[in-house]
């Protein structure tokens, strides 16, 4: 089966740099994505990881280790709206997308 | 572009009464379409899916019920709700093709039984 895990809080300070990791335990997969969720909203797409590397955007940066079972979404220059879940998820082969539980960071001022 | 709608978008029902939520796609065709549960501060869990009209997946055992009447709608049901049912429901697409993997959330219905 599959397993996902994240931090469950994380708190940084506006302007600093925060890396959200994610490790996840699945035997194929056809790529990685990082979803935020605001409070009471639904999930927007950030990014998706097919090969191993960094893919940036903007700010948002994510990298995947297929090796070694591991993602992480790096968010730089952060503001007050980063404030939100962030969700990392799988689309193993063959099947429908599995979620993690989420981080949720709280940004201060 | 493509775009996802979902309606309504809060409800609060009686215990023991009907529900219908809708969704519906535009600018794709023959999309994924999925119907997801959160509950407050959980992750989401995948409720039923569907590849084309009539074809219904569900993933868990439960109070709902799920159908495609046509190529981009999806609609969530059930015939008696339960208090346990109160949640945020969402409903998301997917390309079919290969290349088209990524998921997209509509906006979300917000459900609460009494």
């Amino acid at each position: 089966g599959q397993n996902i895990d994240q931090p469950t809080e994380m708190t940084a300070t506006e302007g600093a740099i925060v890396q959200i990791n994610c490790t996840y335990q699945t035997s194929g997969f056809n790529g990685l994505f990082w979803y935020q969720q605001h409070a009471g909203e639904a999930p927007t797409f950030l990014s998706y990881n097919v090969l191993d590397g960094l893919e940036e955007k903007g700010r948002f940066s994510s990298f995947l280790s297929r090796s070694k079972g591991y993602s992480y979404l790096l968010l730089k220059e952060l503001q007050m709206k980063d404030s939100a879940s962030y969700l990392c998820a799988v689309l193993p082969y063959g099947q429908n997308f599995v979620f993690g539980p989420g981080t949720r960071l709280s940004v201060l001022p | 572009s493509q775009t996802i709608h979902q309606w309504p978008a809060t409800l609060v029902q009686p215990v023991g009464s009907p529900l219908s939520l809708e969704c519906t796609v535009e600018g794709t065709s023959n999309p994924n379409l999925y119907w997801y549960r959160q509950a407050a501060g959980r992750g989401l869990q995948l409720l039923f899916y569907s590849v084309g009209i009539g074809q219904i997946s569900s993933e868990v055992p439960q109070n709902l019920s799920a159908s495609r009447p046509q190529d981009r709608q999806f609609i969530l049901s059930s015939k008696k709700l339960l208090l346990s049912d109160s949640g945020f429901y969402l409903c998301a697409w997917k390309g079919a093709g290969q290349g088209l993997e990524t998921q997209y959330f509509g906006p979300g219905t917000r459900l609460l039984v009494l």
